[in-house]
């Protein structure tokens, strides 16, 4: 079993549904993130999650939302999104990064977003 | 700030090429230093990390050196495979530590038969 999972791999949603993205991880990290990563654009830190509280939020639109319920598990739900919301979204776990400790992140295999 | 700057691609090789991938970073003290990898329809995977100046780190025939007296990270291989063709990423860990990772925009490497 992988170490970060993520279902679905692939979605189609209209721009009324609400629809969620589901990660987990079974590698026993503390933290977790959410990145999304767009055609000829950097990659983008979305959320970051450690011990299940909310540690990054980099001004993303209101319609996505991030879930944490404990540190395996982590949910993006998406409501009224837009075509340009059309994405790879990827969802990451490290260990716990405090200074000094080199934060190697393990991503899943992403799960692709088409806002139609 | 921290800031990764990479060359950009996309880079074609032919098979048995040697490979240079250019990154330089901006950071205060002494960052932890990744290149990552992410095949066609994958997430990035870790594919070497250097903690300290001079340290190189190395994998599958990958290998960059931290040079902080140039700020850079360079990814070098002697001989690529069609299978290393992906999108490389160079990134960087503050001295800090902290979640911000600061990634580079990738470079797009095909390796032709």
């Amino acid at each position: 079993e992988t170490g970060v999972t993520q279902t679905p791999r692939h979605l189609v949603m209209g721009m009324t549904n609400k629809k969620s993205l589901k990660c987990e991880q079974h590698l026993g990290h503390n933290a977790m993130y959410w990145y999304k990563q767009s055609a000829k654009k950097p990659l983008e830190l979305m959320f970051v999650y450690s011990l299940e509280e909310r540690v990054e939020n980099n001004s993303v639109p209101s319609r996505f939302s991030p879930e944490c319920p404990n540190s395996s598990h982590l949910f993006l739900h998406l409501h009224t999104l837009q075509p340009e919301d059309s994405a790879l979204y990827l969802c990451a776990s490290s260990q716990d990064s405090g200074a000094g400790v080199e934060n190697t992140i393990y991503f899943g295999e992403g799960s692709w977003l088409t806002v139609v | 700030g921290n800031s990764v700057t990479q060359m950009e691609g996309p880079v074609t090789l032919s098979e048995e090429a040697f490979l240079t991938i250019n990154c330089t970073y901006t950071a205060t003290g002494y960052p932890s230093l990744f290149w990552y990898v992410q095949y066609p329809g994958e997430g990035l995977q870790l594919l070497l990390k250097a903690t300290k100046a001079d340290d190189k780190g190395s994998n599958k025939g990958f290998e960059a050196t931290y040079r902080k007296e140039t700020t850079s990270f360079h990814l070098e291989k002697g001989s690529v495979q069609v299978s290393d063709s992906a999108v490389y990423f160079c990134a960087l860990t503050p001295a800090t530590g902290g979640f911000k990772t600061i990634f580079g925009a990738g470079t797009r490497l095909f390796v032709k038969a």
